[in-house]
């Protein structure tokens, strides 16, 4: 399977708990976004990248949040000291570039009790 | 803030119907890309229309792109019950798509 893929599928974690979720995009793609989805909501972006370089981040990623692409393949999505308003899930998509079709992964659901 | 804007939020159908949904957005765009969303999945692409285009086609789905009235529609024709999801409209600019809250379609069998 070569589309995007995204791991864990799920994590629940204690309040308080770091939490790191990866994503692999499709090979060639340039571009990767992570996006976080609440239930009955369209998701919503948080930041992209252009090979490793994080262009742009959302006013929705605090600074619990951070997202690393190191050698511009997979990415990472930390989330420090997790609070119960993170549950969510995060969802990883990747492009050729801004004018062409984003594939999303599968999603990370995230549970912080 | 959101771009794409789905109306009607919700939408319930018989089996073979077809269902229309909308889609608008507030300042240019420069493509707009259409997603169905299976209950607690991953978003899967239908059909991306540019902003010169007008109608597209696949299958048995069918988009408009009215950029006068910044606005889109998807025209699935006889449905099937595995239609039934939630669909996005999201409006690719500078930088990602901003997604609004979807509708969900429910095809009845």
């Amino acid at each position: 399977d070569t589309g995007v893929s995204q791991d864990p599928r799920h994590k629940i974690t204690k309040r308080g708990q770091n939490v790191t979720f990866r994503c692999d995009p499709i090979s060639e793609h340039n571009r990767l976004y992570w996006y976080r989805q609440t239930l009955g909501q369209g998701p919503e972006f948080l930041t992209y990248f252009q090979n490793e370089a994080q262009l742009e981040k959302s006013r929705l990623l605090s600074d619990r949040f951070s997202a690393e692409r190191p050698k511009g393949s997979f990415s990472t999505l930390e989330i420090q000291r997790t609070e119960q308003g993170d549950s969510a899930m995060y969802l990883c998509a990747s492009s050729l570039s801004v004018e062409e079709t984003q594939y999303f992964g599968p999603g990370t659901r995230l549970l912080v009790l | 803030s959101q771009q794409g804007e789905e109306d009607p939020q919700a939408l319930s159908i018989q089996e073979g119907e077809n269902a229309t949904m909308n889609c608008s957005y507030k300042t240019s765009i420069n493509n707009l890309q259409w997603y169905r969303q299976n209950s607690g999945r991953g978003l899967v692409h239908l059909i991306l229309i540019r902003s010169n285009e007008r109608e597209k086609h696949s299958g048995r789905l069918r988009v408009t792109l009215d950029t006068s009235k910044k606005s889109s529609s998807l025209l699935i024709t006889a449905s099937r019950a595995a239609d039934t999801a939630s669909y996005f409209c999201g409006d690719t600019g500078r930088r990602a798509l901003t997604f609004g809250s979807g509708t969900r379609l429910q095809v009845q069998p």
